[in-house]
């Protein structure tokens, strides 16, 4: 099972919008409504943001949003804050039964 | 306070064995699956197994597949991961990490461990 597809890096300065894309295939992102968005601090525990292409758990801010188009997932982050400076990775279920992470996506705040 | 906290890393030669655990509190542990992630240095998320609440159901990436075992004993609030075979390209932080929601619901991970290391050298 190959990685998902994300860009290594993005940023965007305080309260700007910023979109970070995770692209897998139709046995996993394209087939599913379980994709996940994960930030990680260095050092700490990775943080579940989005579940379900777009659903937020409870206490996560209303500035993350999550959307999917075809085999192609995105996090959007609105009104950026220098908090968000992390790396990011979207998760999939796929057709094995698996979960297949992305490569991460480091997004730094300008 | 819902919590998990993994032990048992540590340094290990090639071709050896480990088995790292995660203490799990704060939560009916024997109602949710849970999932062992791994980070390998300067390298990204790798999922590696996950196991259903009853313990009856497991699941493994192709990377681990016939090396790595999961096991659970909800008598005890713990999980295992019983790793055989070790390769340096094991050589990682090893988090596990609760399924959001139900016994066999495990591909989305709402509480996660420090993480343990885990380093294959000889």
């Amino acid at each position: 099972q190959s990685a998902l597809t994300q860009p290594a890096s993005v940023s965007g300065s305080p309260g700007q919008s910023i979109t970070i894309s995770c692209t897998g295939t139709s046995s996993d992102v394209g087939g599913y409504n379980s994709v996940s968005w994960y930030q990680h601090h260095p050092g700490k525990a990775p943080k579940l943001m989005i579940f379900d292409v777009s659903s937020r758990p409870s206490g996560v801010s209303d500035r993350f949003s999550g959307s999917k188009s075809g085999n192609t997932a995105s996090l959007t982050i609105s009104g950026l804050q220098a908090e968000d400076e992390a790396d990011y990775y979207c998760s999939s279920y796929t057709t094995s039964s698996t979960v297949v992470f992305g490569g991460g996506t480091k997004l730094t705040v300008l | 306070e819902v919590q998990l906290l993994e032990s048992g890393g540590g340094l290990v030669q090639p071709g050896g064995s480990l088995r790292v655990s995660c203490a799990a509190s704060g939560f009916t542990f024997s109602s949710y699956a849970v999932n062992w992630v791994r980070q390998a240095p300067g390298k990204g998320l790798e999922w590696v197994s996950a196991i259903s609440g009853s313990g009856g159901s497991t699941y493994y990436a192709d990377s681990v597949k016939g090396r790595f075992t999961i096991s659970r004993d909800n008598s005890k609030n713990t999980l295992y991961l019983q790793m055989n075979t070790l390769r340096a390209d094991d050589t990682a932080v090893y988090y596990c990490a609760r399924g959001r929601s139900g016994q066999y619901h495990y591909s989305d991970m709402d509480v996660w461990g420090q993480g343990t290391t885990v380093i294959v050298s000889s």
